[in-house]
């Protein structure tokens, strides 16, 4: 079957760094997401990642290593709105995105 | 990317009832799809919206309970039909040009179910 695995939650500090991992098994690969939502709000697209390697993208960086079926989203410089879930996706060979269950990232002064 | 109207933003329905969510977007769009999302889960899709025919439906969800109509590229409906207390979720829209492109969502309509 099909799977993407993220921690469920998270806490971290303002004005600090946390990286959000992502492991995925899917049938093919054409590409990997990163959304945010915000409580009671829709996805916000983030990052997209289909080549191996870092996406810079101001605060936020994404990594992808293919061969390890394994991505993370990177934010620096937290701020108290990076409160959020944040998704990751991936795009099976049948162009179907596949949805992990969102990692709850809670921020503290 | 484009802009995904939804509305209603939040209803409060009778058990046995119907509701018609309506999703416009404005510019032309390829592709259209309705997701649901419930409380503290992620997304599931319940179909893909076809121009001018019938919707493409996800496994788990029938044409009879959920009917969507897609009549033109910017403008889809969906219905939760004879609502059930299970039904109480987030139904987003969205839509994306390329397969290889980004979803963007609408504001997604809070559906409780009493």
């Amino acid at each position: 079957g099909q799977n993407i695995d993220q921690p469920t939650e998270m806490t971290a500090t303002e004005g600090a760094i946390v990286q959000i991992n992502c492991t995925y098994q899917t049938s093919g690969f054409n590409g990997l997401f990163w959304y945010q939502q915000h409580a009671g709000e829709a996805p916000t697209f983030l990052s997209y990642n289909v080549l191996d390697g870092l996406e810079e993208k101001g605060r936020f960086s994404s990594f992808l290593s293919r061969s390890k079926g394994y991505s993370y989203l990177l934010l620096k410089e937290l701020q108290m709105k990076d409160s959020a879930s944040y998704l990751c996706a991936v795009k099976d060979s049948n162009y179907q995105l596949i949805w992990g269950a969102g990692t709850k990232l809670i921020i503290k002064p | 990317s484009a802009v995904i109207s939804q509305k209603p933003s939040r209803d409060i329905c009778q058990r046995g009832t119907s509701l018609t969510i309506q999703c416009q977007v404005d510019s032309q769009v390829t592709m259209m799809f309705w997701y649901r999302q419930q409380p503290g889960q992620s997304l599931t899709l319940i179909a893909t919206a076809n121009q001018g025919s019938e919707a493409t439906y996800e496994s788990g969800f029938v044409i009879d309970k959920f009917p969507i109509s897609r009549p033109n590229l910017t403008f889809s409906t969906l219905t939760v039909s004879n609502m059930s207390p299970e039904d109480s979720s987030i139904y987003l829209c969205s839509g994306r040009n390329r397969e290889a492109g980004e979803l963007f969502f609408g504001e997604g309509s809070r559906l409780t179910v009493l």
